[in-house]
């Protein structure tokens, strides 16, 4: 069974560091792209970026780049979220996702999902 | 960017009904466009890629259509599993989600 099973919710403080990560199972690591998207409360979903394992060519949001950092581990076949310096606006849930097989265009449909990890960054 | 329009935001329906969700892009993105469903406390699940073929597994009440700006999610006959919100997601330039559609119980 394909699974991708999140890490647990996280209480941070502004200004704190935080990665979250991604433990892919059930199929081969390296063949699938690994992207993630946000929900903040009550709100929609949002394309952040995506990770190609296998070399770790990542492509990101304009909303997100240079705010986030998408990394992977072969070894361990997980992926990663991560912050440097959190805000309060970065209060949301992440999932990561498998993107489908397709050529020729960065994105695609996400088959199969993450729980989600509820980040909470709050003075 | 892309921007992703889905009307109606809210639609109120009963069981058994046939219900239409409208989602719009503000330019072509051909049919590279995905829909989504979404129950409370719960990950996206994925219902239809390249705007009209339905995923492995999801019951084919559930259909879609359209290409270039234009695509419907149809529900042939309403279950009561399907009261959730909706998401359209286009995947032709990056890929940017609408603003969801929820489907609520009349």
């Amino acid at each position: 069974e394909v699974q991708l099973v999140q890490s647990g919710a996280e209480l941070k403080k502004p200004g704190e560091s935080l990665k979250i990560s991604c433990k892919t199972s059930g199929y081969k690591f390296t063949s699938y792209w690994i992207g993630w998207v946000r929900q903040m409360p009550g709100k929609g979903l949002e394309w952040m970026g995506l990770i190609y394992p296998r070399d770790s060519e990542t492509r990101y949001s304009p909303s997100f780049q240079g705010q986030v950092t998408i990394s992977a581990d072969q070894s361990i076949t997980t992926a990663y979220l991560q912050w440097s310096r959190l805000e309060a606006s970065d209060t949301a849930i992440y999932y990561c996702a498998r993107r489908i097989t397709l050529f020729g265009v960065v994105a695609a449909a996400f088959d199969i999902w993450g729980q989600g990890t509820m980040v909470t960054v709050s003075s | 960017d892309i921007q992703m329009t889905q009307s109606p935001s809210t639609l109120s329906a009963s069981v058994g009904d046939r219900v239409t969700i409208t989602c719009r892009a503000s330019q072509s993105v051909s049919t590279l466009l995905a829909w989504y469903q979404q129950r409370p406390g719960k990950a996206p699940k994925l219902l239809i890629y390249k705007a009209s073929t339905l995923e492995s597994g999801v019951p084919s009440r559930f259909s879609g259509s359209g290409s270039g700006t234009d695509f419907t999610l149809t529900i042939s006959s309403l279950q009561p599993d399907d009261f959730a919100t909706y998401y359209c997601q286009q995947y032709s330039s990056y890929s940017t989600f609408g603003q969801g559609t929820k489907l609520e119980i009349k």
